[in-house]
């Protein structure tokens, strides 16, 4: 299959928490796990990646962690500033890897 | 600048015409994809290709075709626009294949009056 499930749809949270976004795949032969970031009228972003033979990374801010026995991989951002607000999608490789599917985006609001 | 070119920007069209997006990839990269955003819509995969050949296709309209040239640089031709043709279009380039990553360029807004 090529799904790429996707929770939650928005999030809003106060300056300063931690914001958790989670994304559940379905091909058992994914290895590849990139997160991207979308901000209003511009194209999406890398911002952080992770392959199968680790479980977890970070980078300053943000992390991601990746569980492939329940296959689902999570971003979380902490220590949250206004301008982390933008549209967060998770991806995966499908179709015997020559593409990205990605899931359907989460709206994250940091308020002040 | 990701390195990923998109043009135009912006473009405004009326229903029933044809329209041409073009892309140039980041230097290095010989996989293009498309992919269509539409209002409040995720990433839909339209096409793929690989060193000027298709290699992958998603959910792409038959009104729809695209290529890429020897210089790497693609194109995707969108023909008897419709009202519900209305989105933002990004190129995506990768080295080869997507699991060693994309990089995205900013899109061109189509908007079909």
């Amino acid at each position: 299959g090529e799904n790429v499930e996707q929770h939650p749809s928005t999030l809003s949270v106060q300056e300063g928490d931690s914001a958790v976004i989670k994304c559940t795949y379905s091909d058992s032969a994914s290895n590849y796990f990139p997160w991207y970031k979308q901000e209003l009228g511009k194209g999406p972003q890398l911002i952080i990646d992770i392959r199968s033979n680790v479980g977890e990374k970070k980078d300053q801010r943000i992390a991601v962690t990746l569980n492939k026995t329940a296959k689902h991989f999570s971003l979380h951002i902490t220590e949250t500033q206004p301008e982390d607000s933008a549209v967060y999608f998770c991806a995966t490789p499908t179709g015997g890897g020559n593409k990205l599917t990605f899931g359907t985006g989460t709206q994250l609001k940091v308020e002040l | 600048d990701s390195g990923v070119t998109q043009t135009p920007k912006h473009l405004i069209t009326a229903t029933g015409q044809r329209v041409t997006l073009r892309c140039s990839p980041r230097s290095g990269d010989l996989s293009v994809y498309w992919y269509q955003q539409s209002l409040d819509q995720g990433l839909q995969f339209l096409i793929q290709y690989y060193n000027g050949e298709e290699r992958a296709k998603g959910n792409i309209l038959e009104r729809f075709s695209a290529q890429q040239f020897p210089d790497l640089h693609s194109e995707l031709n969108l023909s008897s626009l419709e009202l519900g043709d209305s989105a933002l279009y990004f190129c995506a380039s990768s080295v080869f294949e997507a699991r060693y990553g994309y990089t995205f360029g900013s899109g061109t807004r189509l908007t079909v009056v």
